[in-house]
């Protein structure tokens, strides 16, 4: 069963408008969730990620997570997009037991003009 | 600013060449990993190494290998390189050591597209 799972592989959104990216976590993996950004051309960068505390995790460019348990769900969103937040996201999780991240299959975010 | 530094970007082997990929992280990090990205696929771990000449095999080992002689460097190696190698492959760093490195998230590289003909 797939540990971290993203469950829209493209998402075209306009400009200004809102957005959700969703993530659900299995069992398989601790409730140390991550979401990377990678813009084109270019590495993974940290967004934000959620350790324990406040369910609600604020990162950079405006963006935020909530980590719900019952739903074991960590979605990403933000009120308002821009042209340059065009990227692919990725959620990630830690492995229980292991000492490594385990990443989803990642979502195209497209914001149109 | 802190760097990973992956030696190509763009790299086309034949099949069946030995191929390597390097790795070079300046923030002394212990910990280097090996993803490869392919659509639909996400990131796939294929080896990690928490200190010099130690390696952990990952996801998706078969057909790869590490080398890690010094601190700041962790080589891929392809052995025979085949077509379905051909993927973009991610090096990644991270510190401290032990067991809550993941808590601090992972420096990546931008990242080799690598192609098999």
């Amino acid at each position: 069963a797939q540990s971290v799972t993203q469950l829209d592989s493209q998402v075209p959104v306009f400009e200004e408008a809102p957005v959700e990216l969703r993530c659900n976590y299995s069992s398989s993996v601790s409730v140390y969730l991550f979401w990377y950004v990678q813009y084109p051309n270019q590495g993974l960068q940290l967004l934000l990620k959620y350790l324990s505390g406040s369910t609600l995790v604020k990162g950079i460019n405006g963006f935020e997570a909530e980590f719900n348990k019952s739903q074991t769900s960590f979605h990403l969103r933000k009120p308002s997009v821009h042209i340059s937040d065009t990227a692919e996201y990725f959620c990630a999780a830690r492995k229980t037991g292991a000492n490594n991240l385990f990443f989803g299959t990642g979502t195209r975010l497209t914001v149109i003009p | 600013d802190v760097k990973v530094t992956q030696s190509s970007r763009y790299l086309v082997k034949r099949t069946g060449e030995k191929v390597f990929l390097e790795c070079v992280q300046d923030m002394d990090h212990e910990n280097m990993f090996w993803y490869r990205q392919d659509p639909g696929l996400g990131l796939r771990l294929i080896y990690f190494s928490y200190d010099v000449k130690m390696k952990e095999k990952g996801d998706i080992p078969e057909g790869y290998s590490v080398s890690r002689e010094k601190k700041e460097r962790f080589s891929l190696i392809l052995e025979s390189a085949s077509t379905n190698q051909t993927s973009m492959y991610l090096c990644a760093s991270s510190s401290p050591g032990g067991n809550i490195t993941y808590k601090y998230g992972y420096t990546f590289g931008s990242g080799t597209r690598l192609t098999v003909v």
